[in-house]
C-alpha cells in the first residue's frame, strides 16, 4: 500500500521558469493538502483540495501559484515565473475524509531550488 | 489567530537520557493538538495527537505528551531516548471549526541524540 507519492524529489528551476509539483494521494484518499516549508521554519498551509474542488486556498500566494486535483491523476501545484524566494520544500498530505488533521499522511516532499 | 511556539530550536541529549520538547499554543477556541516527527529526507509522520478525553496521550516509539489547558501547553516527553530518535519534531494545532487539514505548525525542534 503505497504512501503519498510526490515527484520530483528535487526540482531545479531558473528564475522566470515554471515549476510543476505532483502529488498522488494514498489509495482511497480524496482530500489533498499542500504545505510549504521554508528554511528554519515550520510547515505553512497553502491549499486544501478535494477531487475537482478547491476547498480552502487561504494560504496560497495571490499570484503565480495555483493548484488542482483533477478527477483522474495526481494533484498538481503550479508555480509560474518562479523567484528565488520560492525555494523551499513543498509537502503534500492526504486524508481519507476531512476530519481536522486527524489522519493526515505526508509525502516525502519536493525540494524546489530556484537559481 | 492561532499560533504555536516551540521554545527550543535544538535539543542535544545523551542516549538513554530523558527528554522533553516544549510546545505552547495560543487559540481562542478549542483545539486539536499534534506532534509530528520528520526524519532526514522524509515526510512528516504522526507521533501522537490529542483530540479529547484523557490529557495524557501516548504515541509511537515510546513518546507521550500531556495537554495542559491552563498553561496552553502540549509538551512531548520520552523517558529514555535512542540514537534513532534523532530527528526534527513539530508541534501543530488545528481548531475544531477550521479548515480541515489546515494545521498550524511550530518552527520545529531538532533533537540530537549522542552516544
Amino acid at each position: 500500500n503505497a504512501g503519498v507519492m510526490q515527484n520530483p524529489r528535487h526540482l531545479v528551476r531558473r528564475r522566470g521558469q515554471e515549476a510543476r509539483l505532483r502529488c498522488s494521494p494514498m489509495k482511497g484518499h480524496s482530500h489533498v493538502y499542500w504545505y510549504r516549508q521554508l528554511p528554519e521554519e515550520g510547515l505553512k498551509f497553502m491549499v486544501y483540495l478535494q477531487k475537482e474542488n478547491i476547498i480552502d486556498e487561504s494560504g496560497m500566494p495571490k499570484e503565480r501559484f495555483s493548484a488542482e486535483f483533477p478527477k483522474e491523476g495526481p494533484s498538481i501545484l503550479r508555480i509560474q515565473q518562479v523567484v528565488r524566494g520560492d525555494s523551499a520544500a513543498y509537502f503534500c498530505a492526504s486524508s481519507p475524509a476531512g476530519v481536522p488533521g486527524e489522519k493526515l499522511f505526508f509525502g516525502s516532499g519536493t525540494q524546489l531550488s530556484v537559481l | 489567530a492561532q499560533s504555536v511556539t516551540q521554545l527550543d530550536s535544538q535539543v542535544p541529549v545523551f542516549e538513554e537520557a530523558p527528554v522533553e520538547l516544549r510546545c505552547n499554543y495560543s487559540s481562542s477556541v478549542s483545539v486539536y493538538l499534534f506532534w509530528y516527527v520528520q526524519y532526514p529526507n522524509q515526510g512528516l509522520q504522526l507521533l501522537l495527537k490529542y483530540l479529547s478525553g484523557s490529557t495524557l496521550v501516548k504515541g509511537i516509539n515510546g513518546f507521550e505528551a500531556e495537554f495542559n489547558k491552563s498553561q496552553t501547553s502540549f509538551h512531548l516527553r520520552k523517558p529514555s531516548v535512542h540514537i534513532s530518535d534523532t530527528a526534527e519534531y513539530f508541534c501543530a494545532v488545528s481548531d475544531y471549526g477550521g479548515s480541515q487539514g489546515n494545521l498550524i505548525f511550530g518552527k520545529g525542534t531538532k533533537l540530537s541524540v549522542k552516544p
